[in-house]
């Protein structure tokens, strides 16, 4: 099965909260990362924790991880439009491969 | 700082052809990478590098090689493309701890 799972779609109205979950196996990834893809462009990075923290905060966006449970999630608080996009979460090892979910689809509905 | 950059922005080859996708970065990174994204998929890994002079295979790296001769660049070498390579490429950029960023990709055709 996939070693990084994702929930493919999710729908939320603007202003509202919006939380992307991901689950992981490999226990030995090193940094856990969030991507925004927008339709056309590439990969931009949102925000990254390591793997001995529990949450990282960043103006509107919070990350939790739970490594017992080998889970990750990211908040995003007062959901804009803009928002609207595909968020990849992926584990890296200490030599920087990554792994990846196969995506998140955000729609932000005014 | 330019970050990551990618030559072309798109290519169309015909089967057979062979060529070379671009990616530097001018970050002094040592970890460097390609991923290819496939319709409905997440990025899959082709080919690493932990610095110059070092590269290895990664998930999907049949068809591709690689070099890295220096620090800031790595090369990606399509050897007899073929329909199945057609994809979007990513080159990644990393130091020996932290964020990774990603390079604009490179949208590649192969009839």
């Amino acid at each position: 099965g996939e070693d990084v799972e994702q929930s493919l779609f999710l729908s939320v109205r603007e202003g509202d909260s919006s939380v992307i979950n991901c689950t992981y196996t490999d226990s030995s990834s090193t940094y856990l990362y969030w991507y925004k893809q927008e339709p056309g462009a590439g990969l931009q990075l949102l925000t990254y924790i390591f793997s001995n923290m529990d949450m990282k905060q960043d103006q509107r966006l919070t990350v939790l991880l739970n490594k017992k449970d080998k889970h990750l999630s990211l908040r995003i608080a007062d959901t804009q439009t803009g928002d609207s996009a595909i968020y990849f979460c992926a584990g890296s090892d200490s030599w920087g491969k990554l792994q990846f979910g196969a995506g998140t689809q955000v729609v932000v509905t005014p | 700082n330019a970050g990551v950059t990618q030559t072309p922005k798109f290519q169309v080859l015909k089967t057979g052809q062979s060529m070379t996708l671009q990616c530097a970065q001018d970050m002094n990174h040592e970890y460097m990478s390609w991923y290819r994204q496939d319709p409905g998929m997440g990025l899959r890994l082709i080919h690493y590098s932990v610095g110059a002079g070092i590269t290895d295979q990664g998930e999907v790296p049949n068809g591709y090689n690689v070099s890295r001769s220096t620090t800031e660049d790595f090369p990606l070498r399509l050897l007899s493309a073929a329909p199945s390579q057609t994809s979007v490429y990513f080159c990644a950029s990393r130091p020996t701890s932290g964020e990774q960023f990603f390079g604009p990709g490179t949208r590649l055709t192969v009839l």
